[in-house]
C-alpha cells in the first residue's frame, strides 16, 4: 500500500527558533497533503491543506506565518513551525490519499514537537 | 463534513469479540465509512471501509445498516495489541484533496 514517510519522529529545540517537518509520499504522487497536530489524550486535529505548486489552505484558528508549509513536489511537502513557542509543543502528523481506491488515507508516523 | 458519535472507550479481555459503534445521522449519498486505528505516538492506520452491508478484511468487518445512519466495527478475537484508539470518520472516496475531521474516538483496552 502507500507509504508516507515523516521526519524527524521527535524533535527538541529552544524557543524563538523554527522547526522544519518533512512529510514524503514514498510510492505515489500527492496533489494534496494534510497537516494534523495531536495533543496528549485529544482527537487529530486538522491544520492545513497542503496544495503541490499553490498555497496552503489554513483552518480557522491556525496561525498561517506561524506555521508554514511548502507543498514544492508531488511527493514532498514541509511545515515549519516558526518562532517555536512551549505551546506548540505538540505531535505532528500529516497524511495524503494513495492511489487505490478503497484504502483511505495514509498516515505518517508523526513528529513529536518539544518546545523548552 | 458528516459528524460522528461514538463511544469514549470500551474496555475487553483477550480472545473476546469487540464491537464498537459508530452513528453518523448526516451522513450524505457519496460518503464512505472508513476507520482508522493509532496507537500512541503514531499516525492513524487504515483499517476498513465501506458503503452499505458487510465489508470484511484479514483482520475486522464493517456492518452498515440500510440507512447508513450507523454502523459498527468488528474486530474478532481480540489480544493485548489491539488495545488502541479507534476512529469513525466519513469520508468521500474520489479524490484526494478531501478534509478528515476526527471525532473523539474510542479507547480500546484489551486486558488478559
Amino acid at each position: 500500500g502507500a507509504v508516507v514517510s515523516q521526519h524527524p519522529s521527535w524533535v527538541i529545540c529552544k524557543s524563538g527558533t523554527s522547526v522544519k517537518i518533512e512529510c514524503r509520499s514514498l510510492d505515489f504522487q500527492a496533489t494534496t497533503m494534510f497537516w494534523y497536530r495531536q495533543f496528549p489524550k485529544q482527537s487529530l486535529m486538522l491544520m492545513a491543506t497542503s496544495n503541490e505548486g499553490s498555497k496552503a489552505t489554513y483552518e480557522q484558528g491556525v496561525e498561517k506565518d506561524k506555521f508554514l508549509i511548502n507543498h514544492a513536489s508531488l511527493t514532498l511537502s514541509t511545515l515549519t513551525v516558526t518562532s517555536a513557542h512551549p505551546e506548540d509543543s505538540s505531535f505532528y502528523i500529516c497524511s495524503a490519499r494513495g492511489q487505490g481506491l478503497g484504502e483511505g488515507y495514509t498516515f505518517g508516523s508523526g513528529t513529536r514537537l518539544t518546545v523548552v | 463534513l458528516a459528524k460522528t458519535t461514538q463511544p469514549i472507550s470500551m474496555d475487553s479481555y483477550e480472545g473476546q469479540e469487540v464491537n464498537i459503534t459508530c452513528s453518523h445521522n448526516n451522513i450524505a449519498t457519496n460518503d464512505y465509512i472508513t476507520w482508522y486505528q493509532q496507537f500512541p505516538s503514531q499516525g492513524p492506520r487504515f483499517i476498513i471501509q465501506g458503503y452499505k452491508t458487510k465489508v470484511t478484511n484479514e483482520v475486522a468487518s464493517l456492518f452498515i445498516p440500510a440507512d447508513r445512519k450507523s454502523s459498527t466495527l468488528s474486530l474478532p478475537r481480540v489480544s493485548l495489541s489491539d488495545t488502541a484508539v479507534y476512529y469513525c470518520l466519513v469520508e468521500k472516496l474520489t479524490g484526494g484533496g478531501n478534509k478528515l475531521t476526527f471525532g473523539t474516538g474510542t479507547q480500546l483496552k484489551v486486558e488478559l
